[in-house]
């Protein structure tokens, strides 16, 4: 079955730095890869979306990377803030069917 | 965009009972769906709601479990049937507007305890 895997472990980083988190996925060819942001309590929020055709996106401070050959996806996050402190989930899918990995933790200290 | 609310926002049930969350959407969609989360765990697709038809289900899920009913384009409702502890999680509507590869919009959840 598709596995879709995230880092575990939280990240901390300080205040304006870039955060850097990574998404891998394995048994599966999607062709859109997602990356939503999720707060304690509440559902999760689209951010970004990248198609398979596409190497980057941005928009703002964030950045995604499709590289269908190493079968990941990274998520950047330039100039980070506090506010930014959140788990951030990435999405595999085809059509509108998505599988989510489990998150990463984001910390983001002043 | 699309805002979904969820009804209720948690429940506390006894073994054997059955819960029914309802998703209401505020505008037309094209597709819905229903997520399980546990703590700190990834989001598990349970099913599609699809309108006016029976949903699809996710390997591991089956119907007389958790069906789902999708009446028409703006609401949905899962049931937990026969609830046993291990249903206590955090369950999720979503929704899709347009075209392929669009963003979901989530509902808050439903926070649901089996004792």
């Amino acid at each position: 079955s598709q596995k879709i895997e995230q880092n575990s472990e939280a990240l901390n980083i300080q205040e304006g730095k870039t955060a850097t988190l990574t998404c891998n996925y394995t048994n599966y060819s999607p062709a859109y890869l997602q990356w939503y942001r999720q707060d304690p309590g509440r559902g999760p929020v689209f951010l970004l979306l990248i198609r398979e055709n596409e190497k980057e996106k941005r928009k703002e401070r964030l950045k995604v990377t499709f590289d269908t050959t190493l079968k990941q996806s990274l998520f950047h996050i330039t100039a980070s803030q506090p506010a930014d402190s959140a788990t951030y989930l990435c999405a595999a899918g085809n059509f509108n069917k998505f599988y989510f990995g489990s998150g990463t933790k984001l910390n983001v200290k002043p | 965009s699309a805002v979904i609310s969820q009804k209720p926002s948690r429940d506390i049930c006894q073994r054997g009972t059955s819960l029914t969350i309802q998703c209401q959407v505020d505008s037309q969609v094209t597709m819905m769906f229903w997520y399980r989360q546990q703590p700190g765990q990834s989001l598990t697709l349970i099913a599609t709601a699809n309108q006016g038809s029976e949903a699809t289900y996710e390997s591991g899920f089956v119907i007389d479990k958790f069906p789902i009913s999708r009446p028409n384009l703006t609401f949905s409702t899962l049931t937990v049937s026969n609830m046993s502890p291990e249903d206590s999680s955090i369950y999720l509507c979503s929704a899709v507007t347009g075209t392929s590869g669009n963003e979901q919009f989530f509902g808050p959840g439903t926070r649901l305890t089996v004792l």
